[in-house]
């Protein structure tokens, strides 16, 4: 069965310093993973995606994440953090078809200036 | 090229009344899903719909019922609703080909308060 855990709920970082948002994922099969951003009455809007390419995925923002399938990871990270990254972030599995997406419970970032 | 598009925006209901939420789907995509974000939590998976019939379907109660259009637009259907249907209802649109393999789309949702 699928399941994806967001190891914190909440994450503090100054602005200019590194992003690290880490999400572990239990999956049958080869997933695809992704990480969507939702800012504050705002949709969901998806940073990057892996779908069994390149283990180390580039996104939107200065984002990526590297797949580590030995550690069942897909952690996302960002060298400089933004005031404008400030949002609620969501890893997600997909096995197969979208009728078994699962969202993680989110991690919300905040910057400090 | 519009995005995906959902209204209302906001509504209130009372327990035991019924609601509709649309969702029209971004130019040329063929697949509406969706979800179910109560506050603080990760969107949960409603059902999806492809060519116009239920395509997958998560644990949620048949009150929870969808249509799709043969322009892709979709509703969601809410019967007898519960205080615990609070939430924001996202709908997601894509263009199904490879399976997970296509990137979903979505909408601002709509924000239903029951009371």
């Amino acid at each position: 069965a699928q399941s994806v855990t967001q190891l914190d709920s909440h994450v503090s970082v100054s602005e200019g310093t590194p992003v690290l948002l880490r999400c572990n994922y239990s999956s049958s099969y080869s997933p695809s993973l992704f990480w969507y951003v939702q800012h504050p009455n705002k949709g969901l809007q998806l940073l990057l995606k892996y779908t069994s390419a390149a283990t180390l995925v580039k996104g939107i923002n200065g984002f990526e994440a590297e797949f580590k399938k030995s550690e069942t990871s897909f952690h996302l990270t960002k060298p400089s953090a933004h005031m404008s990254d400030a949002a609620e972030y969501f890893c997600v599995v997909s096995e197969g078809s979208y009728d078994k997406v699962i969202f993680g419970p989110g991690t919300s970032l905040s910057v400090i200036p | 090229e519009t995005g995906v598009t959902q209204s209302p925006t906001h509504l209130i209901k009372t327990r035991g009344q019924q609601v509709t939420l649309r969702c029209s789907s971004q130019s040329g995509h063929n697949t509406v899903s969706w979800y179910q974000q109560a506050l603080g939590q990760g969107p949960q998976f409603i059902f999806q719909y492809y060519r116009e019939e239920e395509n997958g379907r998560g644990n949620f109660p048949p009150r929870f019922s969808g249509l799709q259009f043969p322009n892709y637009s979709s509703e969601l259907n809410v019967n007898a609703l519960e205080l615990d249907d609070s939430a924001l209802y996202l709908c997601a649109s894509s263009l199904k080909g490879l399976a997970g393999d296509n990137e979903q789309f979505f909408g601002p949702g709509t924000r239903l308060t029951v009371l």
